[in-house]
């Protein structure tokens, strides 16, 4: 079975202060991808990044870094210097055989 | 601009009736999806299709149906057999690949509230 959890359900936090959201993934599959979402207060999920299974090297993209370690099944999204604007629901997520499987989400509140 | 369009943005509906809402791309992407969002339960999966003429039932298809006609256009209808309709709606879609999965980009949403 697949599962993704996110165990925070909702996290506040001063703006400039690090923040790191949590995913662990249960998958019995060898191959297959994980993502990061983000749920602005619009509506619309916008794409963050995506790791398949074979790369553990973790990322950074300017604020945003990841760490994706297998042998905790776990892909945590860190942001540095948080800023309001980054106040938002955010979804990890598990693909294979053509299905994502979403994690419940976290939201993200940023305080000036 | 490329993207996925979803309407109504919202709409309210009557006990007993049914609703289609609209998910247009013209981002040229085989796969197409239908998710629903509820308060802290993430998005379930209720239908996808990956080609045109063809789809499948997710894990929560009871009481919606689908239709893919075209490859731009997969829409989704709330029948009044589905018991608690009442949600936030998203379309996404995807390239199809054999190998290694694609990024699915998301619509902004339809909100339906049933009165």
């Amino acid at each position: 079975a697949q599962k993704v959890t996110q165990a925070q359900t909702e996290i506040s936090v001063v703006e400039k202060e690090d923040v790191t959201l949590d995913c662990v993934y249960e998958t019995r599959d060898t191959t297959y991808y994980l993502f990061w979402y983000k749920q602005p207060p619009s509506g619309e999920l916008v794409f963050l990044i995506r790791r398949n299974s074979f790369d553990e090297q973790n990322e950074i993209s300017g604020r945003y870094s990841w760490n994706f370690q297998k042998s905790t099944s776990s892909f945590n999204f860190t942001i540095t210097a948080s800023q309001v604007v980054d106040s938002a629901v955010y979804f990890c997520a598990l693909y294979n055989f053509n299905k994502f499987y979403f994690g419940s989400g976290t939201k993200l509140n940023v305080k000036p | 601009d490329g993207g996925i369009t979803q309407s109504p943005k919202y709409l309210f509906r009557k006990e007993g009736q049914n609703v289609t809402l609209s998910c247009e791309q013209n981002l040229n992407h085989d796969a197409m999806y239908w998710y629903r969002q509820d308060p802290g339960q993430g998005l379930r999966l209720i239908y996808y299709s990956q080609i045109v003429n063809d789809f499948q039932k997710g894990d929560i298809a009871e009481g919606y149906s689908v239709s893919r006609e075209k490859k731009e256009s997969f829409p989704l209808t709330v029948t009044s057999a589905q018991k608690n309709p009442t949600a936030f709606y998203l379309c996404a879609s995807r390239v199809r690949e054999e190998a290694g999965a694609n990024v699915l980009t998301f619509g902004a949403g339809s909100r339906l509230t049933v009165l």
